[in-house]
């Protein structure tokens, strides 16, 4: 079945340095991968997602981009702030039947210091 | 409108009990997800719901698990006998219809069997 590995597990920035997450999935009949944001008290939120006909997605400061040959995509966040510090889950979705098992990373945990 | 809310928000139980976990998704989406995050572990799938039906159980670790949905809407999560290694977050997640559509996550249930 499908496998997702994530890293680094903890990163550390500087306020207004750019953050930069990978995941590497296992099965190449994976055909989307969102990227969830985990703070405390507030659940997972989708924070940004790509579809496997698309090679890059940018929303204002997020981006992810998606190398299929390879097998692994990656988040990027620029100009980093502190309230980007969370814990980060990347996913795939390897087809099952028409629906969306999220096969999910072990998370990264991300610090902003300012 | 609404996000998914999950209740209760914690849940401390003792070793053999039962416990119910309820789910109740954004109203309209027919499909509905249940997850596990063991502490410091990404998510794990447990079952899905298409409608009232759950046409993938296979992430239930036993028969201890077992789920229903009644009504298009509420999902309950039932753990029979609990144990320890059950300790974790249960999260629940809904999407408007199957295929590779967003899901969304609500809060989480924080289970703690003593």
């Amino acid at each position: 079945g499908e496998n997702v590995e994530q890293h680094p597990s903890t990163l550390s920035v500087q306020e207004g340095d750019s953050a930069v997450i990978k995941c590497t999935y296992s099965d190449s009949a994976s055909n989307y991968f969102p990227w969830y944001k985990q703070e405390l008290g507030k659940g997972s939120q989708l924070i940004i997602d790509i579809r496997s006909n698309v090679g890059e997605k940018k929303d204002q400061r997020i981006a992810v981009t998606l190398n299929k040959t390879a097998k692994h995509f990656s988040l990027h966040i620029t100009e980093t702030q502190p309230e980007d510090s969370a814990v980060y889950f990347c996913a795939a979705t390897p087809p099952s039947g028409g629906y969306n098992k999220l096969i999910f990373g072990a998370g990264t945990r991300l610090a902003v210091h300012p | 409108g609404a996000g998914v809310s999950q209740s209760p928000s914690n849940k401390v139980t003792e070793k053999g009990k039962d416990v119910e976990l309820r789910c109740d998704p954004i109203s309209g989406h027919t499909a509905l997800y249940w997850y596990r995050q063991r502490l410091g572990q990404g998510l794990e799938f447990l079952i899905y719901f298409q409608g009232n039906s759950a046409p993938d159980k296979s992430g239930l670790p036993s028969d201890r698990f077992s789920a229903e949905r009644t009504g298009e809407s509420v999902s309950t999560l039932t753990i029979q006998r609990t144990q320890q290694e059950d300790s974790a977050v249960y999260l629940c997640a809904s999407s408007l219809m199957v295929g590779t559509d967003t899901q969304y996550f609500g809060p989480g249930t924080r289970l703690t069997v003593l």
